[in-house]
């Protein structure tokens, strides 16, 4: 399987900070990178597809980027809606999921 | 709007067989446009993708599961539906539902089901 591995495990962040999570898989899987965000008790929300394709309705301030084996979400100016966990997922194989980073208040 | 509802015991013996149901309203398992997925969290072991499968019943599982699982369409009930043969407490896990164009992601999520494997 490939593994995706994501960095930090968790952050502290104030609202309007700009926020980077990474995601590095454990092969190249070219751009079948997905990231998601949860909040408790709710399903998933996808994000973005593709590795920077943003979802309909997803706030702008939301943006990925890379390719091959390593990858970027970017929250450009940190909201009160935003805390919550996030995870990587990739669609080369098998799918698997990253470990999730938590992203909470200062 | 598309919705995905998980039915299904909450409560399943170890060795037995975990059955789980996915209700689509707003599209057609029969459409040819997407995939249907199982994926399932534990705190152990994060969110784990269990398999799809295609409107042509073409079917693809995670390894990982060992051919214990099993994913079919009903189409006269617009469902798919989960079985997980040989549960044991390593199961326990939230189960979700979820629909993906492709490889572009899970698009529609269920809002999940908790399923405890305990005698």
């Amino acid at each position: 399987d490939i593994q995706v591995t994501q960095s930090p495990s968790s952050l502290s962040a104030s609202v309007g900070d700009r926020v980077t999570i990474t995601c590095r898989a454990s092969q190249s899987i070219n751009k079948f990178l997905n990231w998601y965000q949860q909040k408790p008790g709710k399903a998933p929300k996808l994000l973005i597809s593709a590795a920077s394709s943003l979802q309909s309705g997803v706030p702008l301030r939301f943006s990925g980027s890379g390719s091959g084996t390593e990858f970027t979400l970017t929250i450009g100016s940190l909201q009160p809606e935003d805390f919550a966990t996030y995870y990587c997922q990739q669609s080369y194989t098998t799918w698997t999921f990253g470990q999730g980073t938590k992203v909470d208040i200062k | 709007q598309v919705r995905l509802q998980e039915s299904g015991p909450g409560l399943v013996k170890p060795s037995q067989t975990l059955s789980l149901a996915c209700t689509v309203s707003g599209d057609s398992v029969n459409s040819g446009s997407y995939y249907w997925n199982w994926i399932r969290q534990s705190a152990g072991t994060g969110l784990e993708w269990i398999g799809r499968i295609y409107t042509s019943g073409f079917t693809n599982y995670n390894p990982s599961l060992k051919g214990r699982v099993t994913i079919s369409l009903d189409t006269s009930k617009n469902q798919f539906s989960l079985k997980l043969n040989s549960v044991n407490a390593t199961d326990t896990a939230v189960y979700f539902c979820a629909r993906s164009p492709g490889v572009e992601g899970l698009d529609v999520w269920g809002q999940g089901t908790t399923v405890t494997v305990s005698s």
